[in-house]
């Protein structure tokens, strides 16, 4: 069973509009919520993350939203650039201090010049 | 500043050929460490994680292995491997409680 779920594979936007990508998950015990972007044949990089206490966090180009009531994520990246096309994995912590991450499927964000 | 390191960055073995391979991490004392697996057209699947030298957990039963004979260093086994192993494969640190980085990865294929 899937605890999180990112149900768009792909996603294709004009460079400077918003990008949106959505993560639901089903565990009510995730407490931190993180994003991470993954280039072909390299590894996933960290890039922002909410904790559950929070409802939006923002760093730069990106903000992420939390809605706890709904179970749902989302990343959005104003305005997109074509270097932001990668594959975008959301994340979810359970286990405390374990810090063991339950990932989503991912999402391909092209960008398109 | 932490680095971490895998190696080989790519690897083609036979069926029913052993495995190993290797990660190490600098620049920080006593993380957590991860291995996960990216198989073709799916996400990441935690495979062990470690909180300590000679502790290891298990998340799904398979062929493989891992140990963890120093503090920085974490290493991925197989006796015998399956087509199924192929994929891409990630070592990952984290301190307790915080975001995990990840390496650059090895891509295994199994012919």
């Amino acid at each position: 069973d899937q605890q999180v779920k990112q149900n768009s594979p792909s996603l294709s936007v004009q460079e400077g509009r918003i990008s949106i990508l959505n993560c639901d998950y089903t565990n009510s015990m995730f407490d931190y919520f993180l994003w991470y972007k993954k280039y072909p044949a390299e590894g996933p990089t960290f890039l922002i993350s909410i904790s559950s206490i929070k409802d939006k966090n923002e760093d730069g180009r990106f903000t992420v939203f939390l809605n706890k009531s709904a179970k749902h994520l989302s990343l959005h990246i104003v305005p997109s650039q074509p270097g932001d096309s990668a594959v975008y994995f959301c994340a979810a912590y359970y286990g405390g201090s374990q810090g063991n991450l339950i990932f989503g499927k991912g999402t391909k964000l092209s960008v398109k010049p | 500043s932490q680095t971490i390191h895998q190696w080989p960055a790519t690897l083609v073995q036979p069926v029913g050929s052993p495995l190993s391979l290797e990660c190490t991490v600098e620049g920080t004392s006593n993380p957590n460490l991860y291995w996960y697996r990216q198989a073709a057209g799916r996400g990441l699947q935690l495979l062990f994680y470690s909180v300590g030298i000679g502790q290891i957990s298990s998340e799904v039963p398979q062929n493989l292995s891992a140990s963890r004979p120093q503090d920085r260093q974490f290493i991925l086994s197989s006796k015998k491997l399956l087509l199924s192993d192929s994929g891409f494969y990630l070592c990952a640190w984290s301190r307790q409680g915080s975001e995990q980085y990840f390496g650059p990865g090895t891509r295994l294929t199994v012919t």
